[in-house]
């Protein structure tokens, strides 16, 4: 079965600095990944997904995703970090039931905070 | 505009009492999801549906019933909610053969 580990609950950083949310994965088989963004009281924002292809991805207001095979990981980055990209990541994989549907699963989310 | 749309957007109500969250998409998809958010334990999926009639189980369905009778809408029903149900739920779709998956923007549980 497919798994999601994001270990840090919260990760801190200053307006400017570059900022990293990791993620790791466990899928049979080549995994879909992707990242969302949770604002409060809002509902999951798609950020960017690998499906093949460039390890780099990038996706919405400046973010990049480094697919690693090897260390099975898809840490999310952003090379200067805004005050307003503080809120709630998701990291998610999606793997194959038997069925055929693509199940996506989801890690445990990590808070950024990033202060002025 | 593209978009999942979800009812009621904040849920008050007791135990027992039955209720329905509907959940509608207008992009023609056939594979619809409700999923709950509880902190430190992120999504999981409750029900899903691949398309007209066709649903199954997701990881935590136990207390909830889903139905598929048009595309476009996917209910969640608690037939009688309990306290451990109070949550954050969200509903998604997305098309067969495209990757990425749309959310709505959530309904927010509270049973006494």
């Amino acid at each position: 079965a497919q798994s999601v580990a994001q270990p840090e609950d919260q990760v801190n950083v200053a307006e400017g600095n570059p900022l990293t949310v990791k993620c790791t994965y466990s899928v049979s088989g080549n995994p879909y990944l992707f990242w969302y963004v949770q604002y409060p009281n809002r509902g999951l924002q798609f950020l960017l997904k690998y499906i093949t292809g460039d390890n780099l991805v990038k996706g919405s207001y400046g973010f990049e995703a480094e697919f690693n095979k090897s260390q099975t990981s898809f840490h999310l980055k952003k090379p200067s970090a805004l005050v307003s990209d503080s809120a709630l990541y998701f990291c998610a994989v999606r793997g194959f039931e038997n069925t055929g549907f693509q199940k996506l699963v989801f890690g445990t989310g990590t808070r950024l905070l990033v202060s002025p | 505009e593209a978009q999942v749309t979800q009812n009621p957007r904040y849920l008050i109500t007791v135990t027992g009492k039955k209720l329905t969250v509907t959940c509608s998409q207008n992009m023609n998809h056939e594979y619809m999801s409700w999923y709950r958010q509880d902190p430190g334990l992120g999504l999981r999926q409750i029900y899903y549906s691949m398309n007209v009639e066709v649903t199954d189980k997701g990881d935590v369905p136990e207390g909830y019933k889903v139905s598929r009778k048009e595309k476009r809408n996917f209910p969640l029903i608690l037939e009688s909610p309990s306290p451990n149900q109070t949550s954050l739920y969200f509903c998604a779709s997305r098309g067969a053969w495209r990757e990425t998956q749309y959310f709505g923007p959530g309904t927010r549980l509270l049973v006494l």
